[in-house]
């Protein structure tokens, strides 16, 4: 099993551009969350998913745009880029849902270094 | 006040040293806890959830107090291989918050 990949790596885009963060997993994961890490930061979820064609709002969601049509992509969005989305973007994903009594380890992937000029 | 609060350190200790790191989080009602470890530049991995009762893992204990709203990890023996980021992590009504990270660095 390959995990969680995304690509690309690392980004830089400019003021106004936009672009697609991709995210994968194989584990067949019905849960998939993204979050933005700034430096010296915890991680903080911009959107998350309970399965395909079901997404939801996570603490940051204002600028980013998800969708969720198989159960294994799970692409992030963004159509405007502004400075303040300069960060480390993980995607994760966990085979049983939030609140789930400590068994609900997230599998992360190794994250996309986003720089907006 | 933060959600989840980490004291960020650095903590230098040698090899071989027991060191003590804490976590404090607001929300009362937080289902479940967790600590991840993040290696530099590297995505966060599960280090082990913590149980109300505590929970030991080989040279790592991890322990909860509800009442104070207050989660530790302990390390004994540390070793060069645990230099990393240590983040405190809470599920507050299905959304996993994390601290800042505390950043421990064993030496030789």
């Amino acid at each position: 099993n390959a995990g969680v990949t995304q690509t690309p790596k690392f980004r830089i885009l400019k003021i106004g551009q936009s672009m697609t963060l991709q995210c994968a997993q194989d584990m067949n994961h019905n849960y998939m969350y993204w979050y933005r890490q700034d430096p010296g930061m915890g991680l903080k979820l911009i959107y998350y998913s309970v399965g395909a064609g079901i997404t939801d709002k996570g603490e940051v969601p204002n600028g980013y745009n998800v969708s969720r049509s198989t159960t294994e992509d799970f692409p992030l969005r963004l159509e405007l880029a502004a400075p303040s989305q300069t960060s480390v973007y993980f995607c994760a994903s966990s085979l049983v849902g939030l609140g789930s009594s400590g068994q609900e380890t997230q599998y992360f992937g190794p994250g996309t270094r986003l720089l907006v000029l | 006040r933060k959600e989840v609060e980490q004291d960020p350190g650095p903590f230098n200790v040698p090899e071989g040293a027991t060191v003590a790191f804490n976590c404090t989080y607001s929300n009362s009602a937080s289902q479940s806890f967790f600590w991840y470890r993040q290696d530099c530049r590297k995505e966060p991995k599960l280090l082990m959830s913590v149980y109300s009762s505590g929970n030991e893992d080989g040279r790592f204990t991890a322990q909860l107090n509800r009442a104070s709203q207050y989660i530790s990890l302990l390390i004994r023996d540390s070793k060069l291989s645990d230099s990393a980021t240590y983040l405190c992590v809470v599920n507050v009504f299905n959304d996993m918050r994390f601290g800042a990270g505390t950043r421990l660095t064993v030496k030789p």
